[in-house]
């Protein structure tokens, strides 16, 4: 268990809906990355924040937005979704904004339908 | 462009050989290079990490090589074991993004 915690595991929806996807991070963490991988991409870097602000930006689509709150866990949300959106999000932690280890929870499905 | 190259064919070794993956990159001047096990269905899991200025990392059965000059890593799992199939990611660090490589699948065979 590494101690950071995703949910929903697993969401269907279909394609036009909005989803929120929430990652509360390892206990003292301070930085919250995410990550999209799917069958054919990989792990691809979507967004890190850094004690609420945002830090550094990947390839995250104009679709998506992301947030961190005071109590430090944030928030993924993904507008319009489309077939191609489908994938695992994994949300990940660690102790500062650069270099380190990065811890992952077991990320969430999204299935769109 | 940036590009991060690991064997995508899977790896297929014996029980008790030496698993040897190689991370390739090219465009890239990292401070550090991290590997990472992922397991199907899971979030990726950190093994090692070596820094820019050193040559070799190890941890147990885990050796780690870093060679700026060829841009490349090796990871080598002694003494494998059945256990260690899984997905083995290398993940390339500068500033603070950290962009992974598409993985190679290790199966170990008894």
């Amino acid at each position: 268990d590494s101690g950071v915690t995703q949910t929903p595991k697993h969401l269907i929806t279909a394609t036009g809906q909005r989803v929120t996807l929430r990652c509360s991070p390892r206990s003292g963490d301070l930085s919250v990355y995410w990550y999209q991988q799917s069958l054919d991409q990989g792990l691809q870097f979507l967004i890190q924040y850094y004690n609420g602000e945002e830090r550094a930006k990947g390839n995250i689509l104009e679709r998506f937005s992301a947030q961190q709150f005071p109590d430090l866990h944030s928030e993924l949300n993904l507008s319009s979704l489309e077939l191609g959106d489908s994938a695992l999000y994994f949300c990940a932690s660690s102790v500062y904004g650069s270099t380190g280890e990065l811890f992952f929870g077991e990320g969430s499905r999204l299935t769109v339908l | 462009s940036q590009k991060i190259e690991q064997n995508s064919e899977a790896l297929n070794i014996q029980e008790g050989k030496t698993a040897t993956l190689t991370c390739n990159y090219t465009n890239y001047s990292p401070a550090y290079l991290q590997w990472y096990r992922q397991d199907p269905g899971r979030g990726p899991v950190f093994l090692l990490l070596i820094r820019e200025n050193e040559k070799e990392k190890r941890k147990e059965r885990l050796k780690v090589t870093f060679d700026t000059t060829l841009k490349q890593s090796l990871f080598h799992i002694t003494a494998s074991q059945p256990a260690d199939s899984a997905t083995y990611l290398c993940a390339l660090g500068a500033g603070n993004m950290l962009t992974f490589g598409g993985g190679t699948r290790l199966m170990v065979k008894p």
